[in-house]
């Protein structure tokens, strides 16, 4: 199974500021089956980007994807207010899915 | 509007069962790569299971031996029969559609259903 660590677990930053979210492999996983979701209190995920590096439909151009192989990076690049929020990474590999811990984004 | 309504979920005691429904519109689950995803309170997500359009199931070990995935095509809706539940089956269900063709990542989401074991 394929385990995936995000780091830092919290991220406190203010609006406007960039804001950079790690997710670790540990082993490589195909950048076509790594997405990044948002998820709010009391709702359900939302998708932001699939494919690595590929924005879901809707998804601000301030929030991209990045990286391969174990490191894989989602940035925002100007923090608004509706971004704080809790963000998980998910990869696919060998018939099974893991998602990361999970990084909240806070406001400082 | 594509989407997914998840019920079912409620308070059961251990070791005793319940089954989740997921109920699609706009899109044909039997045609779609379909998941359940859970959530523990206050926890992350965690991956349960998955149907594949041609019938094919996994599971996470945590729930393998206990849960069942399938579906109804004439309701166009999807099932987590739970069996033998444990008191860290708690959580939040959801039903996710799955996009396969190259890629793999979840893109329709239901508000969820709560399961107690307690």
């Amino acid at each position: 199974e394929t385990v995936l660590t995000q780091s830092p677990g919290t991220l406190s930053l203010s609006p406007g500021e960039r804001a950079t979210l790690s997710c670790r492999a540990s082993q490589s996983v195909s950048s076509t089956y790594l997405a990044w979701y948002q998820q709010k209190p009391g709702q359900a995920p939302r998708l932001l980007i699939y494919g690595a590096s590929s924005r879901a439909t809707g998804i601000p151009d301030r929030f991209s994807g990045g990286g391969s192989g174990t490191d894989f990076t989602l940035t925002i690049s100007r923090l608004e207010p509706e971004d704080f929020a809790v963000y998980y990474c998910q990869q696919f590999g060998s018939s099974l899915v893991t998602f990361g811990q999970g990084t909240k984004l806070e406001i400082k | 509007e594509v989407q997914v309504v998840e019920s079912g979920g409620g308070l059961v005691q251990p070791g005793g069962s319940l089954r989740l429904s997921c109920a699609a519109s706009e899109f044909t689950v039997s045609s779609n790569y379909m998941s359940w995803v859970r959530q523990a309170p206050g926890k992350g997500l965690e991956w349960v299971s998955v149907i594949y359009s041609g019938g094919s199931t996994y599971y996470a070990d945590s729930v393998k031996g206990r849960f069942t995935i399938s579906r109804d095509n004439s309701k166009n809706t999807l099932y987590l029969q739970m069996n033998s539940l444990r008191a860290e089956d708690t959580a939040v269900y959801f039903c996710a559609r799955v996009v396969r063709g190259g890629y793999y990542y979840m893109d329709v989401w239901g508000k969820g259903t709560t399961v107690t074991v307690s």
